[in-house]
């Protein structure tokens, strides 16, 4: 079945610094993956879509120079929060598509102190 | 804007029990799926339907697709504490989005 890894499970970081996510699909590959944010108790709200070898689309409402996002390979995609601030801290997903319906990651959970 | 509500938002039953969460949207869905969330851990895919009326079950739980496609439920019955989750439809539309649902939050007590 199709797996995508996230890495890491958890982050703790300063204010003011960049925290990277990462996103594999480990054993197909994945020309387009998702970012989602997810706050307590809530659903998931998509942050924007990643896409290999171009830029990525962002949904209305995320700041696309605090939410920076490369995909630049078939299976890696990665998300990175920069100049976190506590407001930031959230739990972020990727996901990507193999057929019908989505293969998640584990998630990260990112607390900015 | 479209939308896909979720119905009820949280559910707290006994071990034993029956219950019933819905999806409902007034757009129509090439497929919707279901997820069900852990604390902690990313949605796995429960099922996909894609037929209108389509019923599908996975052990104690059904899922159906409505004949116009525009809704969904799932069922499970004899509900156990390890069904305790986050339960998410998603849509997907003929423009390949997909719309997820706000979620419902499932607590089996023993």
């Amino acid at each position: 079945g199709a797996v995508v890894s996230q890495h890491p499970s958890w982050v703790i970081c300063k204010s003011g610094t960049s925290v990277k996510i990462e996103c594999r699909s480990l054993d197909f590959q994945a020309t387009t993956m998702f970012w989602y944010r997810q706050f307590p108790k809530q659903s998931l709200m998509l942050m924007a879509t990643s896409n290999e070898g171009s830029k990525a689309t962002y949904e209305q409402g995320v700041e696309k120079d605090k939410f920076l996002i490369n995909h630049a390979s078939l299976t890696l995609s990665t998300l990175t929060v920069t100049s976190a601030h506590p407001e930031d801290s959230s739990f972020y997903i990727c996901s990507a598509k193999k057929g019908p319906g989505y293969t998640f990651g584990s998630g990260t959970r990112l607390t900015v102190v | 804007t479209q939308l896909l509500e979720q119905s009820p938002q949280f559910l707290s039953i006994q071990e034993g029990e029956n219950l019933t969460v819905y999806c409902n949207s007034s757009s129509v869905f090439s497929s919707l799926q279901w997820y069900r969330q852990e604390p902690g851990e990313g949605p796995v895919l429960l099922v996909t339907v894609v037929t209108g009326g389509e019923v599908k079950k996975l052990k104690r739980l059904t899922f159906q697709f409505g004949d116009a496609r525009k809704d969904s439920s799932l069922h499970i019955t004899a509900a156990q504490p390890g069904d305790t989750g986050l339960y998410l439809c998603a849509g997907e539309t003929g423009g390949f989005k997909t719309i997820f649902g706000a979620g419902t939050r499932l607590f089996v007590k023993a």
